[in-house]
């Protein structure tokens, strides 16, 4: 069955370090997302992508983050400085809405960011 | 805003018993989508029910099934015949009519007791 796959599964970075976090959506899938999920809190969403844009984004997602799809393949979340506080579990989904607007999210495993 | 409200952290049950989830949610949307994703260990969330809004019978599963009361704006999961691989934690999602985005609770943790 087709999956979302992240890499890494878990990243280490100091603090006002780059990280780039990957994703591999499903293959016919055309709207992307990236999620967080701070330690005990809720999973938040922070970007949604569509056909090359950002079609929505969160309060959350401000100037220190970006997100590509630098081939026809890989989705990519940056964090330009990492600040402690970015320390989260990272979901990258992916959905189709050819098959309904309003079909659940296919989500990876995750990616744990810890910021030293 | 819309918000999602998962108010047990834990839960446990007994193998081949029934649990209830509990989730409520606040919306001022009349048409929307709720979903129970099941997250194991280590590995990725996956759909286990979804309910649209405007549906009035409650969405079954085989096992889950889910207790759907738009008035009240609570969608419990019911997990009938526990099995251990049922154990995971278990987010109550909701998504709207427009827009792209899930919102999310935080979650319930299931053990499953042998």
């Amino acid at each position: 069955e087709p999956e979302v796959t992240q890499t890494p599964s878990h990243q280490v970075t100091q603090m006002g370090q780059e990280v780039i976090l990957r994703c591999v959506p499903i293959s016919n899938h055309l709207y992307f997302y990236w999620y967080r999920q701070i330690l005990g809190q809720k999973v938040e969403f922070l970007v949604s992508f569509y056909n090359n844009e950002i079609s929505e984004k969160s309060e959350i997602f401000d100037d220190q983050f970006s997100v590509e799809r630098p081939d026809g393949s890989n989705f990519t979340l940056k964090i330009r400085s990492t600040k402690l506080e970015d320390s989260a579990m990272y979901f990258c989904a992916s959905s189709d809405p050819l098959v309904d607007m309003n079909t659940e999210a296919f989500f990876g495993q995750g990616t744990r960011l810890t910021v030293v | 805003a819309q918000t999602v409200t998962q108010s047990q952290p834990e839960m446990s049950v007994q193998e081949a018993e029934t649990v209830t989830l509990s989730c409520t949610y606040d919306t001022s949307e009349s048409d929307y989508y709720l979903f129970w994703y099941k997250q194991p260990p280590s590995r990725q969330m996956i759909l286990v029910i979804r309910q649209e809004a405007y549906k009035q019978q409650n969405a079954t599963e085989n096992r889950f099934s889910v207790n759907f009361q738009k008035a009240a704006k609570s969608f419990s999961l019911k997990i009938s015949d526990s099995q251990l691989g049922d154990a995971a934690m278990y987010f109550c999602a909701y998504k709207g009519n427009t827009g792209n985005q899930f919102y999310f609770g935080t979650g319930t943790s299931l053990t499953v007791i042998p």
